[in-house]
């Protein structure tokens, strides 16, 4: 198992500025990833994040609203930029692989 | 393409009746089949998966690959099982596909 530590745990941002997520794991792991989770939504994947190269993103998400980088294998990062009140969602770092996932707790953004 | 269909989006019973809560999958492959679970105020966790035909906190699921489902039951519900439950698949890219999710109040 993985032990996954994501901060803020929730943050509320003016429109136009850009808030970073933090996505720490207590053990080296191959792939890192990043989603969105919306009230009554299913887990919407955003992309992979890779250790060493760019990330891969999901149809919809592109890198300059949502940058993202992993440094080394415990570690990413997720921006969410030029935020707009549509941007308010939960947003969890997950990681693998293993065909269990584990999350961490979350990042609640409230964008007004 | 892999999919994962959760038809409910709010379950409400009462205490002591029984719960399934359904899963309807698409896929061409073999799937590993997952049920994850959000109390309130905590992280989404794997709560079972078909490969290990358990039961966990009384909950069972087994995967019927004729009718393509996973659903997910338990003959008497009690209060703490309110949540929010996740249906997911895994292929052989092992990134999981989630559904919508359903939310599960058990009332006393």
């Amino acid at each position: 198992s993985a032990v996954i530590s994501q901060k803020p745990s929730r943050d509320i941002c003016q429109r136009g500025t850009s808030l970073t997520i933090q996505c720490q794991v207590d053990s080296q792991v191959t792939m890192m990833f990043w989603y969105r989770q919306q009230p009554g939504q299913s887990l919407t994947l955003i992309a992979t994040a890779n250790q060493g190269s760019e990330a891969t993103y999901e149809s919809g998400f592109v890198i300059d609203k949502f940058p993202i980088s992993r440094p080394n294998l415990t570690f990413s990062t997720l921006t969410v930029s030029n935020m707009s009140p549509e941007d308010s969602s939960i947003y969890l770092c997950s990681v693998g692989p293993n065909t269990e996932a584990f999350f961490g707790q979350g990042t609640r953004l409230t964008v007004v | 393409a892999q999919r994962v269909t959760q038809p409910e989006k709010l379950l409400s019973v009462f205490k002591g009746a029984p719960v399934e809560l359904k899963c309807n999958y698409s896929y061409s492959g073999s799937p590993e089949l997952f049920w994850y679970v959000q109390y309130s105020r905590q992280r989404l966790q794997l709560l079972l998966r078909h490969i290990s035909r358990e039961s966990i906190k009384g909950f069972t699921a087994d995967l019927n690959k004729g009718e393509t489902s996973f659903h997910l039951k338990k003959p008497f519900a009690q209060e703490e099982d309110s949540a929010m439950y996740y249906c997911a698949l895994s292929g052989g890219s092992y990134i999981p596909t989630f559904g919508r999710g359903t939310s599960l109040i058990v009332h006393p």
